[in-house]
């Protein structure tokens, strides 16, 4: 099946730096979400995105699906960031959602 | 979008016991997931319930061990059955959103401590 793969696996920063969160996929993908899980448990959709380029306020996402890979930038992190961050897929030929394995995100104040 | 309640949100349970987590979407949907995120893990897709038929399993579920029921197009049911330490996760289901290439969303998960 689809493999994802998520980099860096861990992150630490001090609040207002930025940083790019990566997650490479190995087959062609008919949807591609970022979730942040916050510290409670609760995943949260960040982006929907199987292509393309979106922007949620501090937040940003970019797939390029021909090179199977997507990222997710941060800009001037905020404690509230701290958290992890899946990507997840849904292979073409499929109806799974397969998960990354995260990045865990840590903000320093 | 669609809004799913999961029942119960935690549950501190004995070894050898079961346990049955409800799911309710407020639209229907023809297809529900269930996953589990096992401490400090990612999460792995147990099952898809499918209304009117038996559950499909992932690799490594079987359904003794996780019996799902789908009685209609707005709920569905996991049972963590003979429940032992390496239970303890979080269990969620989740349902794509109406039409083709929906995104997923989910519900806010059932927290299992098994002592």
């Amino acid at each position: 099946g689809i493999q994802v793969e998520q980099s860096p696996p861990d992150l630490i920063l001090q609040e207002g730096a930025n940083s790019t969160l990566r997650c490479n996929f190995s087959d062609s993908v008919n949807n591609l979400q970022w979730f942040h899980q916050n510290p409670w448990g609760q995943l949260i959709n960040l982006f929907y995105i199987p292509s393309g380029t979106k922007q949620n306020g501090r937040l940003s996402a970019t797939t390029v699906a021909t090179e199977r890979y997507s990222l997710l930038y941060i800009s001037s992190s905020q404690t509230t960031d701290s958290g992890v961050y899946f990507c997840a897929v849904e292979s073409t030929g499929g109806f799974k959602t397969i998960f990354g394995a995260g990045t865990r995100l840590f903000v320093k104040a | 979008s669609a809004v799913i309640s999961q029942k119960p949100s935690r549950d501190i349970c004995q070894r050898g016991t079961s346990l049955t987590i409800q799911c309710q979407v407020d639209s229907q949907v023809t297809m529900m997931f269930w996953y589990r995120q096992q401490p400090g893990q990612s999460l792995t897709l147990i099952a898809t319930a499918n209304q009117g038929s038996e559950a499909t399993y992932e690799s490594g579920f079987v359904i003794d061990k996780f019996p799902i029921s789908r009685p209609n197009l707005t709920f569905s049911t996991l049972t963590v059955s003979n429940m032992s330490p390496e239970d303890s996760s979080i269990y969620l289901c989740s349902v794509p959103g109406i039409g083709t290439n929906e995104k997923l969303f989910f519900g806010s998960g059932t927290q299992l401590s098994v002592l």
